[in-house]
Order: structure tokens, then sequence, then C-alpha cells
């Protein structure tokens, strides 16, 4: 059981905004630390897509913006395309693991 | 650009010992400014961060690995080390190594880039 949760699965099509949501606690979001997150297309290694909640890495699509709220983070993406179609995971820093951790994923279908 | 490597044994027997390494190359793993870490994926499930390495030696790992977990790091080959013992079918996973670095002096750090990942099973 993951200390951050997210939804097993989000839709939606071009031209939509789905919204990936991170729900975490006052030891892990809520204690202030930043949520990155990751995007893992299928039969690769996970890739940084956004960090410290709300930034790009070069060469990262504006389609993909982050936010953070509280003990939750959100990951939206605009205008899903067919080749976004991956598992997303948000990740932090928990004080009380002391330790890193990750969110179970979701996997996002572009319809 | 800096490129990360696992390798080791595909499978591995039930209370037998894991050992992999992680080979980086186009850049030092002896860099002040990065951890390097392990982290593992069961099958169908998101990533576990396992544990970390500091250059100068120091190791932080997740506390139910601890006692069976040690990260090792070989500044002459540029490499960094796990040895997991006494593994069972759970430890069954693809294993990452991955920089961990922190783009606001040390306040939050990001797994990037990552290795391809090498699955290991733990069966007789």
């Amino acid at each position: 059981q993951s200390l951050l949760t997210q939804p097993p699965s989000v839709s939606g099509a071009p031209g939509q905004r789905v919204i990936i949501s991170c729900s975490g606690s006052s030891s892990n979001i809520g204690a202030g630390y930043a949520v990155h997150w990751y995007q893992q297309l299928p039969g690769t290694a996970p890739k940084l897509l956004i960090y410290n909640n709300n930034n790009r890495p070069s060469g990262v699509s504006d389609r993909f913006s982050g936010s953070k709220s509280g003990s939750s983070a959100s990951l939206a993406i605009t205008g899903p395309q067919a080749e976004d179609e991956a598992d997303y995971y948000c990740q932090t820093f928990d004080n009380s693991l002391t330790g890193w951790v990750f969110g179970g994923g979701t996997r996002l279908t572009v319809l | 650009q800096l490129h990360l490597q696992e390798s080791g044994p595909g499978l591995v027997k039930p209370s037998e010992s894991l050992s992999l390494t992680c080979t980086v190359s186009g850049g030092s793993i002896s860099s002040t400014d990065y951890y390097w870490g392990w982290i593992r994926q069961p099958p169908g499930k998101g990533p576990d961060w396992i544990g970390s390495i500091y250059y100068t030696g120091s190791t932080y790992y997740t506390p139910s690995l601890k006692s069976r977990l040690t990260i090792s790091i070989d500044m002459s080959k540029n490499q960094v080390s796990l040895n997991l013992i006494s593994v069972t079918a759970a430890d069954t996973a693809v294993y990452y190594c991955a920089r961990i670095f922190s783009r606001d002096n040390g306040d939050n750090w990001t797994f990037d880039p990552w290795g391809q990942g090498t699955l290991v099973t733990v069966s007789s």
C-alpha cells in the first residue's frame, strides 16, 4: 500500500483535459515536500515529466502541467495524444519513512 | 549525456543473494551534487525506492529491507552495486538504478535519469 494514492486509471479524448490526482499526508506532501511526476511508456523505464510541483524538464511537452495544494498534487494533461498513453507516477519525500515514496500509478488511456 | 546501465543475473534461487551493478557513463559518480539510488518495480506495480548512496559511501535504506540490503560504490569503476540477501519470490521485480538530483539546493530530489532496468526473477 503506497503512502501516495493515485486513481488506477483515467481516460480522455484529444481536446479534453485529463487530471491525475496524488493524495498524500502530513508526513509527505502536506509537510511541504515538492511533488514530482514520471511517465512510464510500455516496456520502458520511468522518465521525469514534472519536477518541483510544476516545472517541466527541457523537451517535455507543455501539454503537461502540475500543481500542488495542501496534502495533494495533480498532473494535468491538456489535449492528450495517443503517444501519451502510459503509466504516470507521483513521487515525493516522506519524513516518517525517511525516504522517497512513489504513488501506485495511474494508467492513461486516450480515447 | 549521463547514461546508467544495470547488469546482473536474471534468475536467483530463493534464500540466495541477488547482486546487481549499475555502471555510470557520461559523468562521474564522485560528484558532490548527486546521490545514486536503486528502485525496484514488481510486475504490474509501481516503483519502490529501496536505497541510496552518496559518493562518501553514506547509505540510506528503506526500513523494510534494511536488514537484507547493502549498497556500495566503486569510484574507480564508476559503479554502484546492490546486494540483497535471503531473497524470496517477493523480491521478483525490475530493478532500476537512477541518479538522485536536486534542482533546488537540496530541498527536494528527483530520480533522473534512470537506467533501462533489469528483470530479476526469484525462483527455484
